[in-house]
C-alpha cells in the first residue's frame, strides 16, 4: 500500500521567508511525528500527534516553529521567518497508535 | 532523559566480511530499543526492533542486534555484508512503545561503506 508521502521533496527559500512543509500519513495511522535531520544535530524529534490528544511540541526548536494535523491525516509543518540554521531536512512518520514508525522520504530545506 | 551513543560514525569494511554497529543507550526502567536504515536520499527503514523477551534479535537483510541490558548496548551485526548494504544506519530508543507518547530519540548515525 501507500507509504508516507511528504511535498515538496525540495525546498528553497529566502532567509526571513516562511515554509510550510506537508506530510500525508498511511491511512488509519493515528500517530504522526515530525523530525529534523540536519548535519550537526543529526535526528532530531520535533513534534508528535496522537490522535484527538493535544500534540507533544516539546521538541519544536523556537516559537518560530509550529504544526497542525487537521482532521487527524495529512499534517503541515510551518517554518516562519526562515534562518540558515533551519536547512536540513525535514522527516515525517506515521504509525499506528504508537508502535512501529514509517518514514516518509523527507523534504530538504535549503535556506539561502 | 534518554540518550544514545553510536560510537563509529564511520565503518569501513570489505564485501562478504562480518561487521558490527555498536550502540550504547543510558539506562532507563523500561527501554525498547530500535535500528533503522537510510539509503542515499531515502527515508528510515525499520532493520529490527527490540520490545522485551528474546535478547537476540533478528530483523530484515539478514541483519541481528543483542540487547545487553548490564552492558546498557545494542550492537547491530551481519555476518557478511554485500554492497547493497552500504548506508547510514541509525539507533534509536523509546521509553513507551504502544502507550501515549512514542517518540524516537536517535544515535548521530553510522555511515557504513562497502567496499568491493
Amino acid at each position: 500500500g501507500a507509504g508516507v508521502s511528504q511535498s515538496p521533496s525540495n525546498k528553497v527559500t529566502e532567509k526571513g521567508k516562511d515554509v510550510e512543509l506537508r506530510c500525508d500519513p498511511i491511512s488509519g495511522h493515528t500517530a504522526l511525528y515530525w523530525y529534523r535531520q540536519s548535519l550537526g544535530q543529526g535526528l532530531e524529534f520535533l513534534i508528535y500527534f496522537q490522535g484527538n490528544s493535544a500534540p507533544d511540541k516539546s521538541g519544536l526548536p523556537s516559537d518560530r516553529f509550529s504544526a497542525e494535523r487537521t482532521g487527524g491525516s495529512v499534517s503541515t509543518l510551518t517554518i516562519q521567518r526562515t534562518q540558515q540554521e533551519d536547512s536540513a531536512v525535514y522527516l515525517c512518520a506515521s504509525s499506528r497508535y504508537s508502535d512501529e514508525q514509517y518514514f516518509g522520504p523527507g523534504t530538504r530545506l535549503t535556506v539561502t | 532523559a534518554q540518550s544514545v551513543t553510536q560510537l563509529d560514525s564511520q565503518v569501513p569494511v570489505f564485501e562478504e566480511a562480518p561487521v558490527e554497529l555498536r550502540c550504547n543507550y543510558s539506562s532507563s526502567v523500561s527501554v525498547y530499543l530500535f535500528w533503522y536504515v537510510q539509503y542515499p536520499n531515502q527515508g528510515l527503514q525499520l532493520l529490527l526492533k527490540y520490545l522485551s523477551g528474546s535478547t537476540l534479535v533478528k530483523g530484515i537483510n539478514g541483519f541481528e542486534a543483542e540487547f545487553n541490558k548490564s552492558q546498557t548496548s545494542f550492537h547491530l551485526r551481519k555476518p557478511s555484508v554485500h554492497i547493497s548494504d552500504t548506508a547510514e544506519y541509525f539507533c534509536a530508543v523509546s521509553d513507551h512503545y504502544g502507550g501515549s507518547q512514542g517518540n524516537l530519540i536517535f544515535g548521530k548515525g553510522t555511515k557504513l561503506s562497502v567496499k568491493p
